[in-house]
């Protein structure tokens, strides 16, 4: 299948801080990529929908102002936790949909993100 | 999207079939069946899809029954790396996002 990476696979930071985590689709190129968080034992749930050229569109409840995302390319997506907390940490996962085969969505390995 | 239930958990005798099933009793005719696993801290992995039609890859077998209201993910021969909790989504061909329920957690043992 194809391939999706992430950078960093593990953030440590202080409080206040920002980090931002690295998408990228390595063969293939995705128009559309997707943003999850993931707490411990719980699901996968979508933050947002970030499309190559515009804006995100963001789910109910994810404060877009804390959470950039930046598409500037066909196979990058960037997230930036702005001003992170404790509460923001979390796994960080991104997906990615192939624009030419539309029917499947591919995953990151996940970023760690631990704020102190 | 359609709502899919599936057991909380199940166990798995290593070397033997898994079957983990899915109920999707209001998916609608142009859905798909999608099934994905995550291992413990990893992101997840893609295993198949369906329409109406069986499927069978290198990972796994799907097999969908005939009103599509449900469908079971075969792991024919499960190793302990198949340990994973296992998500069946339905997902309307281009609609944006998956929506993940909680899962079934696979623990294949020795």
């Amino acid at each position: 299948g194809a391939v999706v990476s992430q950078h960093p696979s593990w953030v440590i930071c202080k409080s206040g801080t920002s980090v931002k985590i690295e998408c990228r689709s390595l063969d293939f190129q995705a128009t559309t990529m997707f943003w999850y968080r993931q707490f411990p034992k719980q699901s996968l749930m979508l933050m947002a929908t970030s499309n190559e050229g515009s804006k995100a569109t963001y789910e109910q409840g994810v404060e877009k102002d804390k959470f950039l995302i930046n598409h500037a390319s066909l196979t990058l997506s960037t997230l930036t936790v702005t001003s992170a907390h404790p509460e923001d940490s979390s796994f960080y996962i991104c997906s990615a949909r192939d624009s030419q085969v539309q029917e499947t969505q591919y995953f990151g390995p996940g970023t760690r993100l631990l704020v102190l | 999207d359609a709502k899919t239930t599936q057991p909380t958990s199940m166990d798995c005798a290593e070397g033997r079939a898994a079957n983990l099933p899915c109920n999707h009793s209001t998916i609608s005719g142009n859905e798909y069946v999608y099934w994905y696993r995550q291992i413990h801290s990893q992101g997840p992995q893609y295993i198949i899809h369906g329409l109406k039609n069986n499927e069978t890859n290198e990972m796994a077998s799907l097999i969908i029954t005939e009103d599509r209201k449900s469908s079971t993910l075969i792991l024919p021969h499960a190793t302990l790396r198949d340990t994973a909790v296992y998500y069946c989504i339905v997902w309307l061909l281009g609609a944006n996002n998956l929506f993940f329920g909680t899962g079934t957690r696979l623990t294949v043992i020795p």
